[in-house]
């Protein structure tokens, strides 16, 4: 299974954009990048997912490059309710698959 | 559309205890996942249920059960309870298949406490 290596905590202020990050250097041919957003004491909510190249939908968007050892996750125009922490995961469309979270990546969104 | 639904909401319970916790899906997804969210662990899979069959399976010990309706609604059993079993219980619901497989849908969990 793919590992995946985030930052632990990011700061921005609030109307900028952020990019997140995420390596995940041995991803295989098969694999996609899924992105989720949790909140405290709330279960992770899907973001975006994507397997090349860039993918946008009314939340963020995810740029892939073409060797797709990594990816990031931007998110435009930050407000203080974006504060929250974001994981990547990456692994094949395939039942046996289990979707494995890692650390995330601290979010602060400041005033 | 309603969510996915947990209960209860919070429990609190003695060691040796056992407790069930209940999971309501989204209406028409068939894959359930069990996850254990605590502070230091991070975000832990615990398994998956597919149409009633047990389709996958985390490093959990066999205190750690579960099972799903016919109508996709699950449970998970923890006996013996530990005070480490103190944590975030999350119920996650998705089709279960094809390109939609990642895109769950996480309940607002169940915060068990072991005292």
């Amino acid at each position: 299974l793919a590992k995946t290596t985030q930052p632990i905590s990011m700061d921005s202020y609030e109307g900028q954009e952020v990019n997140i990050t995420c390596s995940h250097n041995n991803i295989a041919t098969n694999d996609y990048i899924t992105w989720y957003q949790q909140f405290p004491s709330q279960g992770p909510r899907f973001i975006i997912q994507g397997y090349k190249t860039k993918v946008t939908n009314e939340v963020a968007s995810l740029f892939i490059p073409a060797d797709r050892k990594s990816s990031t996750l931007s998110l435009p125009r930050v407000s203080l309710s974006d504060t929250a922490v974001y994981y990547c995961l990456v692994g094949p469309m395939d039942s046996s698959y289990k979707l494995i979270f890692g650390s995330g990546t601290r979010l602060l969104v400041r005033p | 559309k309603a969510g996915v639904t947990q209960t209860p909401r919070y429990l609190i319970k003695t060691r040796g205890q056992q407790v069930t916790l209940s999971c309501s899906p989204i209406s028409g997804h068939r894959s359930v996942s069990w996850y254990q969210q605590t502070p230091g662990q991070g975000l832990q899979f615990l398994f998956e249920y597919f149409s009633e069959t047990q389709r996958n399976k985390g490093n959990f010990p066999g205190r750690f059960s579960g099972r799903q309706f016919s109508n996709s609604r699950s449970e998970m059993n923890v006996s013996t309870l530990e005070l480490g079993d103190s944590a975030l219980y999350l119920c996650a619901s998705s089709l279960g298949q094809g390109s939609t497989l990642h895109r769950y849908t996480f309940g607002s969990g169940t915060r068990l406490t072991v005292v």
